[in-house]
């Protein structure tokens, strides 16, 4: 059963401490997106990627957030310094083409404090 | 640039009763239009989608969609609600427009009381 592989789950962490999220997509999905969620925002685009080519990273706070996919099978988003309005769950979500559906991992919980 | 709006935060129903879920996009080219559900500390979960061909599109647990090209609606339908599709439920775009980046509505909460 492919899924969307996020770790971790769960993240707690101080305010300037560097965080690393990882992704596995789901093998053979070309596109890779990196979703933020919180209840004053709803669901932000924060970056995207096909083929391993970053494509839009525009909803990213450049100074600190940075997206990369080292390999077809991973992709990570750090995020350095950490700060507490960063707090939120992170999704990660890969399609197979242009025109398919997303399929979504269980996300990442990140709070920090 | 393309969007998707959600007019209502939230709908509640009694449970046997129809639902709907309403959905508008504004995009220049032609939409692939998705919904999908979202269940209490989970991630997203896909429902079903509308890319070509016919406008009414059926997809899981009952729940079914109709395009309406003129009106720019994507509507979710559910002839007979269940207290368990009581859901945070999001319509999603695509398009060549934008490079196929996939753009979320603010999202819909369904509650059904029995």
């Amino acid at each position: 059963d492919a899924r969307v592989t996020q770790t971790p789950r769960d993240k707690v962490t101080e305010m300037g401490q560097e965080v690393t999220m990882r992704c596995q997509p789901i093998l053979g999905h070309n596109t890779v997106f990196w979703y933020r969620q919180t209840m004053m925002q709803g669901l932000e685009l924060l970056a995207y990627f096909r083929n391993r080519a970053p494509l839009d990273d525009s909803g990213m706070p450049k100074d600190r957030f940075s997206a990369e996919m080292p390999d077809a099978t991973l992709a990570t988003l750090k995020i350095q310094p950490s700060e507490p309005r960063d707090s939120a769950v992170y999704f990660c979500a890969s399609a197979r083409q242009e025109d398919t559906e997303a399929f979504f991992g269980q996300g990442t919980r990140l709070t920090v404090v | 640039a393309q969007s998707v709006a959600q007019p209502e935060d939230q709908v509640n129903v009694a449970e046997g009763n129809p639902l709907t879920v309403k959905c508008t996009y504004s995009v220049s080219g032609n939409p692939y239009l998705f919904w999908y559900v979202q269940y209490p500390n989970r991630g997203l979960q896909f429902l079903l989608k509308y890319i070509t061909g016919d406008n009414l599109v059926k997809g899981s647990y009952g729940f079914e969609a109709e395009f309406n090209k003129s009106q720019t609606s994507f509507h979710l339908k559910k002839p007979s609600a269940l207290v368990s599709d009581s859901a945070l439920y999001f319509c999603a775009v695509r398009t060549s427009e934008d490079d196929y980046k996939l753009s979320f509505g603010a999202g819909t909460t369904v509650t059904v009381r029995a």
